[in-house]
C-alpha cells in the first residue's frame, strides 16, 4: 500500500483534459510540497511538476499541477496519444522521514 | 546535458550483495543531492536513499536501513549503491536521480535509464 493514493487508472480522448489526483496526509502532502513525474512505457521516470505547481524548462503548458489541503492534482489538456504513460506523484513524508510515491496511474488515451 | 548512467546491476543469489554505480555528465555533480529509488516489475516508485553534496549526510528508507549504503566520489562523479543481504524482494530496476531539495520540499529532476537487480537462487 503506498502512502499517497492515486486513482489506479483513467482514460479519456485525444484532445480533451483529465485530472489526476494524489491523496496524502498533514504529514506530507498537507504541509510539504507535490511533484509529478511521467514515465513512458519501457522508459525512466521524467519529471513533470515540481513545487506543487511549476514546470521544469521543457514541459509543455498542457501539464499542471495544484494542491489543496492534503490533496494533489496533475492536470493535462489537449491529450496526445504521446500522454499514454504511467503519472505519480510525490512528497516528502515529515512523519517516516523519507520521500513517498504514490501506486501511480494509468493514463490510456481512448 | 545532464547524464545518469548507472551499472551494475545484474544476478545475485539471496544473502548476496552488489554495488551499483552511477556516472554523472553534464552538470556540476558536487554541487547536488543524489538519490536511489527502485522499481520492482510492475510496481511503483520506492524511494530508498539521499546523499547530500558533500556526501556528509545520508538519509535512508526504513525498508533498507542496515542493508544498503549510498555513497559517493565527487572526483569521479559517480554515486554508489552497496546493497547487501539481498532478498527476493529486492528485485527491481534501481535509478539513480539527481535530488533538488530545500525545507520540506523534494524532487528528483534527472533520473538514469535504471539497473535491473534480480535476486534468485
Amino acid at each position: 500500500q503506498s502512502v499517497l493514493t492515486q486513482p489506479p487508472s483513467v482514460s479519456a480522448a485525444p484532445g480533451q483534459k483529465v485530472a489526476i489526483s494524489c491523496s496524502g496526509s498533514s504529514s506530507n502532502i498537507g504541509n510539504n510540497y507535490v511533484s509529478w513525474y511521467q514515465q513512458l512505457p519501457g522508459t525512466a521516470p521524467k519529471l513533470l511538476i515540481f513545487d506543487n505547481n511549476k514546470r521544469p524548462s521543457g514541459i509543455p503548458d498542457r501539464f499542471s499541477g495544484s494542491k489543496s489541503g492534503t490533496s494533489g492534482t496533475l492536470g493535462i489538456t489537449g491529450l496526445q496519444t504521446g500522454d499514454e504513460a504511467d503519472y505519480y506523484c510525490g512528497a516528502w513524508d515529515s512523519s517516516l522521514s523519507a520521500v513517498v510515491f504514490g501506486g501511480g496511474t494509468k493514463l490510456t488515451i481512448l | 546535458q545532464v547524464q545518469l548512467v548507472e551499472s551494475g546491476g545484474g544476478l545475485v543469489k539471496p544473502g548476496g550483495s552488489l554495488r551499483l554505480s552511477c556516472t554523472a555528465s553534464g552538470f556540476i555533480f558536487s554541487d547536488y543531492y543524489m538519490s536511489w529509488i527502485r522499481q520492482a516489475p510492475g510496481r511503483g516508485l520506492e524511494w530508498l536513499s539521499y546523499i547530500t553534496s558533500s556526501g556528509s549526510t545520508i538519509h535512508d528508507a526504513d525498508s533498507v536501513k542496515g542493508r544498503f549504503t549510498i555513497s559517493r566520489d565527487n572526483a569521479k562523479n559517480s554515486l554508489y549503491l552497496q546493497m547487501n543481504s539481498l532478498r527476493a524482494e529486492d528485485t527491481a530496476v534501481y535509478y539513480c536521480a539527481r535530488t533538488s531539495t530545500w525545507y520540506s520540499n523534494t524532487w528528483f529532476d534527472s533520473w538514469g535509464q535504471g539497473t535491473l537487480v534480480t535476486v534468485s537462487s
